[in-house]
Parts: structure tokens; sequence; C-alpha cells
């Protein structure tokens, strides 16, 4: 079965550029989380939505993040002006319910380098 | 900020050894998960322990959960080198949705 996807799995930007992370949940997923994981740390949390609406976004690092799932499925993040310190793993993970107990699936995460 | 640290922070042992991997918690939690992460590929659930639990087994790993002294351990037994990876405790909090907590990671190395 499908498993959490993101696109694209590399990508390189000058600073300054704008940039647009995508996850595919695995279908019929209610809740989905993304994740930032900078160089020999763990993931930590950004944002959380469940179904279209984005209950969480307190661990989004500036005003220069923005993240959406406008139907409830397929989720963008959005990077702004990119600056060097950026530069990490994006993952993005989705579970059935959301609930305390949940499974958190992992997708392959999206590896950002600002130069 | 992260919530949990990992110890040690690399392992390396050989093959049919045991790794026992250390995290320690500051808040009270839901549940304390433990993920695997392979260079290159995503994370990768391996057990949940739950606040009210002490242990917990999953095939060749071992869990315990000390809510007393906010600690908690993995073992894996009979090591192999598939197991080479990054191994990262997770720790659920008490909110009706969980947004996970993770530590630094131990980084284990299982030598043929």
């Amino acid at each position: 079965g499908a498993g959490v996807s993101q696109s694209p799995r590399y990508k390189v930007a000058k600073r300054g550029q704008d940039v647009a992370l995508r996850c595919d949940p695995i279908s019929g997923h209610v809740s989905l989380f993304w994740y930032q994981q900078a160089l020999g740390q763990g993931p930590e949390f950004l944002t959380y939505f469940q179904n279209e609406a984005q209950l969480d976004k307190s661990g989004l690092p500036s005003d220069r993040f923005f993240a959406e799932r406008p139907e409830g499925s397929v989720s963008t993040l959005k990077i702004q002006r990119t600056q060097q310190e950026d530069s990490a793993v994006y993952l993005c993970a989705s579970s059935l319910a959301g609930g305390g107990s949940d499974t958190q699936y992992f997708g392959p995460g999206t590896r950002l380098t600002v130069l | 900020s992260q919530q949990g640290e990992e110890d040690p922070q690399a392992l390396s042992i050989q093959e049919g050894e045991n790794a026992t991997m250390n995290c320690s918690y500051k808040t009270s939690i839901n549940n304390l998960q433990w993920y695997r992460q392979n260079s290159g590929r995503g994370l990768v659930h391996l057990i949940l322990i739950r606040s009210n639990e002490r242990e917990k087994h999953s095939g060749r790993l071992r869990v315990t959960l000390d809510t007393s002294k906010k600690s908690s351990s993995l073992l894996i037994t009979a090591s192999r080198a598939a197991d080479t990876a990054s191994y990262f405790c997770a720790t659920g909090g008490n909110s009706g949705y969980s947004t996970l907590t993770f530590g630094k990671g131990t980084m284990l190395l299982v030598s043929p």
C-alpha cells in the first residue's frame, strides 16, 4: 500500500527564493504533521492539520513559513525568502485520527539546501 | 525545543550483541514512542508504550518506561547489521492530538 510521499526529495534554493514542499498523506488519514529536522538533530514539530483545519502552528519558526491543506488531503509547506538557517530535512507525517496514541507514519522527507 | 535526550549519542557493537539505548524526558507524557531512521529514509515507528505501562515487547525489541524517573530504555537483542540506524525516542503529550517531541537520537552501528 502507498505510504506518505513527499516531493521533491531534494531542493536547492538560493537565499531569498521561495520554495514549496508537497506532502501526500496516506489516503483517509485525518491528521497531518510537518516536522523540521536539522542535521544531527531529532525532528522538531512545525504544524498540525486535522482535515483542512490548521489546529496548531506553534512550531513554525517565522512568518516566512506557511502551510496549507485546502482539501484535507495533500499539504504544502511554503517557505518565503529562504535563509541559510532554513536548510534542513522537512518531514511530513500522517495518522488515521491524530489522537494521543495514534501512530504517525512519516514520509521520506525533503532535503532543502539554501545556498 | 527537544524534550528527550538519548544516551549514548553513538553506540558501536558487533552482530549478535545486545544494544541498549536510554531516553530521558522533562515533562509529563501520555505515551513514549521509539522510532528508527536509516540513512536516506524516513522515520519508522517501532513501538509505543503508554504512561501507565512499565514494559513492552515487540519481536527483538524491549522497551521500559519509568515515569518517576522520566526515563525509558530500548533494548535490541541479538542485533543485526540491518539494525544500523539512528534511534529516536519521542514523547506524546496530553493534548487531544499528539504532536511528537523528539530527542536528538542515538546512532547505532552494528558491525558484521
